[in-house]
């Protein structure tokens, strides 16, 4: 079985720059997560989808982060402008059942991010 | 509202010495609780989870948890370090069923030395 893709590995860009990240998750997964990790922190849930719809979206900074599932499959993850403090690795993972509750969750490699 | 934490950001044991990581938890109700791995460069991987019944967990690679309730616990164990077992553990909570967000702990590196 294909475990969760993520593209690219490694960016970096300058601030006020924009980005995007994939993310496919592992097929029929109906949960699918974005987390952002900070250097000497835990995953930061910012955004998780059940199919296509949004579970919860409160800790995403939405005047610059946005996300979309499309189909229900793959996502998409966009920052814009960036800022200084959005270096980060960016973690996707997804989850066969609900969102929440004791499903197992199966996570990316990440996508590192440098801004400067 | 749930939260975690991890005690000792940092852990360092010898070859074959008791590896103990430790997470203390918050929870309106009882939580799953859940110990992830995070090698070099990997993404994160379940070492194993707590859901209902027995308390004492079993996971991959000889580690184990146990569920405390009374102390509001679910530290990590492995009997003898292995030079493999380096890497960063987080303890994660989530609450009830749908729609409750997984919270994780900061992480606790764990250095294995020869």
């Amino acid at each position: 079985e294909a475990g969760v893709a993520q593209s690219p590995r490694y960016k970096i860009i300058e601030k006020r720059q924009s980005v995007a990240f994939w993310c496919n998750p592992i097929s029929g997964h109906a949960t699918l997560y974005w987390y952002q990790q900070i250097l000497g922190q835990g995953p930061k849930l910012l955004i998780q989808f059940q199919n296509n719809g949004v579970v919860d979206d409160s800790q995403l900074p939405k005047d610059r982060f946005s996300a979309e599932r499309l189909k229900g499959v793959d996502s998409t993850l966009k920052i814009q402008p960036a800022k200084l403090e959005d270096s980060a690795v960016y973690l996707c993972a997804s989850s066969s059942g609900l969102a929440g509750g004791a499903y197992e969750q199966y996570f990316g490699p990440g996508t590192r991010l440098t801004v400067t | 509202a749930q939260s975690v934490t991890q005690l000792g950001s940092h852990v360092s044991v010898s070859e074959g010495a008791l590896v103990l990581l430790r997470c203390n938890y918050s929870s309106s109700v009882p939580p799953y609780l859940f110990w992830y791995v995070q090698y070099p460069n990997q993404g994160l991987q379940l070492l194993l989870k707590y859901t209902t019944g027995a308390t004492l967990v079993k996971g991959i690679n000889g580690f184990e948890a146990e569920f405390k309730k009374s102390e509001t616990s679910f530290h990590l164990t492995k009997p003898s370090a292995h030079m493999s077992d380096a890497a960063e553990y987080f303890c994660a909570v989530s609450e009830g069923t749908g729609g409750f967000k997984t919270i994780f702990g900061a992480g606790t590196r764990l250095f294995v030395k020869a």
